[in-house]
Protein backbone atom coordinates (compact mmCIF):
# COMPACT_ATOMS: atom_id res chain seq x y z
CA UNK A 1 0.00 0.00 0.00
CA UNK A 2 1.58 3.47 -1.03
CA UNK A 3 1.16 5.32 1.62
CA UNK A 4 1.55 8.73 -1.06
CA UNK A 5 -0.04 8.65 -4.01
CA UNK A 6 1.10 10.65 -7.28
CA UNK A 7 -1.05 11.24 -10.03
CA UNK A 8 -0.89 11.18 -13.37
CA UNK A 9 1.36 8.29 -13.16
CA UNK A 10 2.57 9.33 -16.80
CA UNK A 11 2.02 12.36 -18.73
CA UNK A 12 3.14 14.03 -21.77
CA UNK A 13 2.79 17.29 -23.48
CA UNK A 14 4.15 19.81 -25.58
CA UNK A 15 6.79 22.29 -25.03
CA UNK A 16 4.56 25.42 -23.80
CA UNK A 17 2.17 23.40 -21.98
CA UNK A 18 1.27 23.91 -18.41
CA UNK A 19 0.52 20.96 -16.37
CA UNK A 20 -0.09 20.01 -12.61
CA UNK A 21 1.22 17.21 -10.18
CA UNK A 22 -1.05 16.08 -7.55
CA UNK A 23 0.46 14.17 -4.30
CA UNK A 24 -2.02 12.84 -1.83
CA UNK A 25 -2.00 11.40 1.32
CA UNK A 26 -4.56 10.56 4.29
CA UNK A 27 -0.91 10.84 6.45
CA UNK A 28 0.31 14.49 7.68
CA UNK A 29 3.55 15.07 6.86
CA UNK A 30 5.67 17.38 9.26
CA UNK A 31 7.43 18.31 5.80
CA UNK A 32 7.13 17.46 1.87
CA UNK A 33 9.64 17.39 -0.31
CA UNK A 34 9.77 17.56 -4.53
CA UNK A 35 12.66 15.44 -6.51
CA UNK A 36 13.22 15.23 -10.22
CA UNK A 37 14.79 11.95 -11.02
CA UNK A 38 16.82 11.75 -14.56
CA UNK A 39 17.51 8.17 -15.78
CA UNK A 40 19.88 6.07 -13.64
CA UNK A 41 21.10 8.91 -11.63
CA UNK A 42 19.50 9.71 -8.07
CA UNK A 43 16.62 12.31 -7.19
CA UNK A 44 17.93 15.83 -7.18
CA UNK A 45 15.99 17.72 -4.66
CA UNK A 46 13.72 20.80 -5.97
CA UNK A 47 12.00 21.69 -2.61
CA UNK A 48 10.95 20.84 0.82
CA UNK A 49 7.89 22.69 2.03
CA UNK A 50 7.37 22.61 5.91
CA UNK A 51 4.11 24.94 6.55
CA UNK A 52 0.29 24.09 5.74
CA UNK A 53 -0.77 26.36 2.92
CA UNK A 54 3.24 26.96 1.94
CA UNK A 55 3.56 28.22 -1.42
CA UNK A 56 7.25 28.06 -3.27
CA UNK A 57 8.54 29.48 -6.66
CA UNK A 58 11.35 27.79 -8.71
CA UNK A 59 11.61 29.67 -11.57
CA UNK A 60 8.84 27.87 -13.93
CA UNK A 61 7.71 25.47 -11.21
CA UNK A 62 5.06 26.41 -8.32
CA UNK A 63 4.91 23.90 -5.22
CA UNK A 64 1.83 24.16 -2.62
CA UNK A 65 1.74 21.74 0.70
CA UNK A 66 -1.71 21.19 1.56
CA UNK A 67 -2.95 23.35 4.92
CA UNK A 68 -3.60 20.03 6.53
CA UNK A 69 -0.19 19.23 5.19
CA UNK A 70 -1.59 15.80 3.93
CA UNK A 71 -1.12 16.70 -0.06
CA UNK A 72 0.87 18.55 -2.05
CA UNK A 73 1.19 19.65 -5.83
CA UNK A 74 3.65 20.86 -8.19
CA UNK A 75 2.65 23.38 -11.23
CA UNK A 76 4.81 23.31 -14.27
CA UNK A 77 4.25 26.61 -16.26
CA UNK A 78 5.03 27.13 -20.09
CA UNK A 79 6.88 23.60 -19.57
CA UNK A 80 10.16 22.80 -21.63
CA UNK A 81 12.02 19.69 -22.98
CA UNK A 82 14.37 20.04 -20.45
CA UNK A 83 11.72 19.40 -17.76
CA UNK A 84 11.19 16.18 -19.18
CA UNK A 85 12.30 13.51 -15.96
CA UNK A 86 10.74 11.47 -12.86
CA UNK A 87 9.37 13.56 -10.25
CA UNK A 88 8.96 11.83 -7.30
CA UNK A 89 7.25 13.32 -3.82
CA UNK A 90 8.39 12.49 -0.62
CA UNK A 91 6.89 13.50 2.84
CA UNK A 92 9.12 13.46 6.08
CA UNK A 93 7.95 11.28 8.99
CA UNK A 94 9.49 9.98 11.60
CA UNK A 95 10.56 6.85 11.89
CA UNK A 96 8.36 4.24 14.72
CA UNK A 97 12.37 2.18 15.28
CA UNK A 98 14.37 5.34 16.00
CA UNK A 99 14.98 8.76 15.85
CA UNK A 100 15.54 8.70 12.17
CA UNK A 101 13.52 11.07 9.80
CA UNK A 102 12.71 9.20 6.84
CA UNK A 103 11.16 9.74 3.72
CA UNK A 104 8.10 7.59 2.17
CA UNK A 105 8.15 8.69 -1.63
CA UNK A 106 5.28 8.44 -3.63
CA UNK A 107 5.58 6.04 -6.93
CA UNK A 108 6.10 9.41 -9.00
CA UNK A 109 5.15 11.05 -12.77
CA UNK A 110 7.26 10.54 -15.54
CA UNK A 111 6.80 13.40 -17.07
CA UNK A 112 7.68 13.59 -20.98
CA UNK A 113 7.92 17.41 -22.55
CA UNK A 114 7.94 16.85 -26.77
CA UNK A 115 9.44 20.02 -28.84
CA UNK B 1 31.13 21.60 -1.70
CA UNK B 2 31.41 17.67 -2.35
CA UNK B 3 28.18 15.92 -3.25
CA UNK B 4 27.27 12.49 -2.27
CA UNK B 5 29.19 10.31 -3.65
CA UNK B 6 27.99 6.13 -4.21
CA UNK B 7 30.35 3.29 -5.71
CA UNK B 8 30.45 1.19 -7.70
CA UNK B 9 27.76 2.54 -10.43
CA UNK B 10 26.78 -0.71 -11.35
CA UNK B 11 27.26 -4.58 -10.04
CA UNK B 12 26.04 -7.75 -10.88
CA UNK B 13 26.01 -10.93 -7.97
CA UNK B 14 24.36 -14.06 -8.35
CA UNK B 15 21.42 -15.90 -6.13
CA UNK B 16 22.94 -16.80 -2.68
CA UNK B 17 26.05 -14.28 -2.69
CA UNK B 18 26.85 -11.23 -0.70
CA UNK B 19 27.35 -7.56 -1.30
CA UNK B 20 28.41 -4.14 -0.03
CA UNK B 21 28.01 -0.84 -1.06
CA UNK B 22 29.83 2.29 -0.27
CA UNK B 23 28.71 5.79 -0.06
CA UNK B 24 30.39 9.17 1.02
CA UNK B 25 28.15 11.73 2.49
CA UNK B 26 28.16 15.34 1.40
CA UNK B 27 30.50 17.64 3.39
CA UNK B 28 29.30 18.30 6.66
CA UNK B 29 26.91 16.08 6.66
CA UNK B 30 26.38 13.31 9.50
CA UNK B 31 23.55 11.29 8.79
CA UNK B 32 23.04 8.90 6.10
CA UNK B 33 20.25 6.96 4.92
CA UNK B 34 19.97 4.13 2.33
CA UNK B 35 17.10 3.45 -0.09
CA UNK B 36 16.32 1.09 -2.58
CA UNK B 37 14.20 1.73 -5.53
CA UNK B 38 13.03 -0.99 -7.38
CA UNK B 39 12.06 -0.19 -11.34
CA UNK B 40 9.03 1.96 -11.92
CA UNK B 41 9.24 2.13 -7.96
CA UNK B 42 9.55 5.16 -5.94
CA UNK B 43 12.48 4.67 -2.94
CA UNK B 44 11.72 2.64 -0.17
CA UNK B 45 13.80 3.85 2.96
CA UNK B 46 15.96 1.06 4.62
CA UNK B 47 17.75 2.37 7.39
CA UNK B 48 19.11 5.76 8.69
CA UNK B 49 23.26 6.22 10.14
CA UNK B 50 24.02 8.40 12.62
CA UNK B 51 26.98 8.70 14.79
CA UNK B 52 27.65 5.28 14.04
CA UNK B 53 24.86 3.67 15.43
CA UNK B 54 21.72 2.46 13.24
CA UNK B 55 19.17 5.45 13.82
CA UNK B 56 16.17 3.57 12.86
CA UNK B 57 15.02 1.25 10.07
CA UNK B 58 12.28 0.31 7.46
CA UNK B 59 10.78 -2.92 6.65
CA UNK B 60 13.24 -4.71 5.30
CA UNK B 61 14.84 -8.35 6.63
CA UNK B 62 17.85 -8.39 9.14
CA UNK B 63 20.36 -9.35 5.70
CA UNK B 64 19.95 -5.63 5.05
CA UNK B 65 22.64 -4.22 7.31
CA UNK B 66 25.09 -1.22 7.40
CA UNK B 67 27.88 0.49 9.10
CA UNK B 68 28.71 4.40 9.25
CA UNK B 69 32.48 5.42 10.10
CA UNK B 70 34.19 7.92 11.49
CA UNK B 71 34.40 10.56 8.72
CA UNK B 72 30.23 10.07 8.39
CA UNK B 73 30.57 7.51 5.03
CA UNK B 74 28.83 4.29 5.07
CA UNK B 75 28.79 0.96 4.00
CA UNK B 76 25.36 -0.99 3.31
CA UNK B 77 25.56 -4.93 3.19
CA UNK B 78 23.25 -7.29 1.96
CA UNK B 79 23.92 -11.46 2.43
CA UNK B 80 21.87 -14.00 1.27
CA UNK B 81 20.98 -12.15 -2.19
CA UNK B 82 17.90 -12.75 -3.33
CA UNK B 83 16.21 -11.88 -7.51
CA UNK B 84 14.21 -9.32 -5.53
CA UNK B 85 17.13 -7.52 -4.36
CA UNK B 86 18.04 -6.19 -7.83
CA UNK B 87 17.68 -2.42 -7.85
CA UNK B 88 18.94 0.80 -7.48
CA UNK B 89 20.41 1.85 -4.10
CA UNK B 90 20.59 5.54 -3.19
CA UNK B 91 22.67 6.74 -0.32
CA UNK B 92 20.98 10.23 1.21
CA UNK B 93 22.55 12.81 3.10
CA UNK B 94 21.15 15.06 5.31
CA UNK B 95 22.79 17.67 8.31
CA UNK B 96 21.72 16.42 11.25
CA UNK B 97 19.29 13.05 11.54
CA UNK B 98 16.45 15.73 12.91
CA UNK B 99 16.63 16.89 9.23
CA UNK B 100 14.09 15.66 6.64
CA UNK B 101 15.55 17.71 3.36
CA UNK B 102 18.32 14.68 1.99
CA UNK B 103 20.39 14.62 -0.95
CA UNK B 104 20.80 11.83 -2.74
CA UNK B 105 23.64 10.25 -4.56
CA UNK B 106 23.58 8.70 -7.98
CA UNK B 107 23.12 5.45 -6.80
CA UNK B 108 24.64 1.60 -7.30
CA UNK B 109 22.20 -0.39 -9.94
CA UNK B 110 22.71 -4.11 -8.43
CA UNK B 111 21.23 -7.06 -10.85
CA UNK B 112 20.95 -10.50 -9.30
CA UNK B 113 20.91 -13.26 -11.35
Amino acid sequence: TQLLEQSPQFLSIQEGENLTVYCNSSSVFSSLQWYRQEPGEGPVLLVTVVTGGEVKKLKRLTFQFGDARKDSSLHITAAQPGDTGLYLCAGGLQVWSGSARQLTFGSGTQLTVLP
Amino acid sequence: ETGVTQSPTHLIKTRGQQVTLRCSSQSGHNTVSWYQQALGQGPQFIFQYYREEENGRGNFPPRFSGLQFPNYSSELNVNALELDDSALYLCASSLDHSRETQYFGPGTRLLVL
